[in-house]
């Protein structure tokens, strides 16, 4: 069966410091692959999808980046974290199959202080 | 571009309640329309999927319709029991594959059931 990591489960960071937020998928294989982040008082908001190794498309401008160096592996990332850049980091993936309903990991709560 | 509004925000009902979730959205042009559930701090579960072509989908207690051409969808819970407290999402896949088939969501009903 197929099943999405999400880590780490919490952070606090300061403004200015960078960022790693990792996710990877068992049990499929070139599935799409989606960050979203749920900011307070709003819904939740694509930032990057991948359709492929090393193909990454950004929905809305940001300090935010990602990268996709496996087929299950997707990193988002910042070099320097603003306090805007808090909330919910939800990953998610997708195929062909399975009536293309998207599957989420468990997110990330990230503080920026 | 299409946008997901949900209503009410919020609700409170004692248990044992029937109750009614309201999702609409401005493009009728979907692909499919899925019903997500999220307890707080959490990530979001898969309740119901309904594809363009289906006017309802029903999983247990759960009943999910979609009028298409409307731009409305209704979550229904039947016997709501203090379990089923969390926040109810409702998300639309476009279409077209523009933004590699991401799903665009509303903000959520945060729902309480009361024992």
């Amino acid at each position: 069966s197929q099943t999405i990591h999400q880590w780490p489960a919490t952070l606090v960071q300061p403004v200015g410091s960078p960022l790693s937020l990792e996710c990877t998928v068992e049990g499929t294989s070139n599935p799409n692959l989606y960050w979203y982040r749920q900011a307070a008082g709003r819904g939740l908001q694509l930032l990057f999808y991948s359709v492929g190794i090393g193909q990454i498309s950004s929905e809305v401008p940001q300090n935010l980046s990602a990268s996709r160096p496996q087929d299950r592996q997707f990193i988002l990332s910042s070099k320097k974290l603003l306090l805007s850049d808090s909330g919910f980091y939800l990953c998610a993936w997708r195929t062909g199959l399975a009536k293309n309903i998207q599957y989420f990991g468990a997110g990330t709560r990230l503080s920026v202080l | 571009k299409q946008e997901v509004t949900q209503i009410p925000a919020a609700l409170s009902v004692p248990e044992g309640e029937n109750l009614v979730l309201n999702c609409s959205f401005t493009d009728s042009a979907i692909y499919n329309l899925q019903w997500f559930r999220q307890d707080p701090g959490k990530g979001l579960t898969s309740l119901l999927l309904i594809q363009s072509s289906q006017r309802e989908q029903t999983s247990g207690r759960l009943n999910a319709s979609l009028d298409k051409s409307s731009g409305r969808s209704t979550l229904y819970i039947a016997a709501s029991q203090p379990g089923d407290s969390a926040t109810y999402l409702c998300a639309v896949r476009d279409p077209d594959s523009n933004s590699g088939y991401a799903l665009n969501f509303g903000k959520g009903t945060s729902l309480l059931v009361t024992p």
